[in-house]
């Protein structure tokens, strides 16, 4: 079945350091979306990617498709106390109907 | 509030025992998926419905499992029988298919513990 990885499982990271985690399907992408969990709470939306090589921007963080569609990539540039959580990314399933996650990434930044 | 609610946010229960949860979707959202989440997981997709249609369910989805949507609105979650390997965060989410595709608005969850 359809695979979604994440490295690394881990990241600490010294505040003011950058930050990066990556996302790969075992199968091409229609699309992707990045979703943020703090500690204790929900996954909340971040933002989705629908073009091969597509690079989006939101303030310090930076997301990029893959040009086959299969990887993708985030990176948060001077990391913040408030960038703390989980990120994680997902996949249309085969039928394009629901999302298969990926394990995520764990975000610690050390003040 | 006009977001994703559920109840109970928790629940403990005894093996063998059933339960049952309530998820209230964002009102315009025609979409609604529940999730089952581990520690150190990401979500594991259980089903999802359009309006009342259950369209899906994940091969997750034992016998024990069955989730209904009346009338398109609120959804309920029921497990049988629970068993500790239940236990777990049991998400829903919503999302509104005209808009971003896919977009999901996640509710806080429900965190069930079978002793």
């Amino acid at each position: 079945g359809q695979q979604v990885m994440q490295i690394p499982q881990y990241q600490h990271v010294q505040e003011g350091e950058d930050f990066t985690t990556y996302c790969n399907s075992s199968t091409t992408l229609s699309n992707i979306q990045w979703y943020k969990q703090r500690p204790g709470g929900h996954p909340v939306f971040l933002i989705q990617l629908v073009k091969s090589g597509e690079v989006k921007k939101q303030k310090r963080l930076t997301f990029q498709f893959g040009e086959a569609k299969k990887n993708s990539s985030l990176h948060i540039t001077a990391t913040q106390t408030t960038d703390v959580g989980t990120y994680f990314c997902a996949g249309p399933n085969n039928y394009g109907q629901n999302f298969v996650f990926g394990p995520g990434t764990r975000l610690s930044v050390l003040p | 509030d006009t977001g994703v609610s559920q109840n109970p946010r928790h629940k403990i229960t005894k093996r063998g025992q059933n339960v049952t949860f309530r998820c209230d979707p964002i009102s315009e959202h025609n979409r609604l998926y529940w999730y089952r989440q581990t520690l150190g997981q990401g979500p594991e997709f259980l089903t999802y419905f359009q309006n009342e249609a259950q369209l899906e369910k994940s091969r997750l989805l034992s016998d024990r499992f069955s989730a209904e949507r009346p009338k398109g609105s609120f959804s309920t979650l029921e497990i049988q029988r629970t068993e500790q390997g239940d236990s777990a965060m049991y998400l829903c989410a919503s999302s509104f298919l005209a808009g971003v595709p896919y977009e999901q608005y996640f509710g806080p969850g429900t965190r069930l513990t079978v002793t």
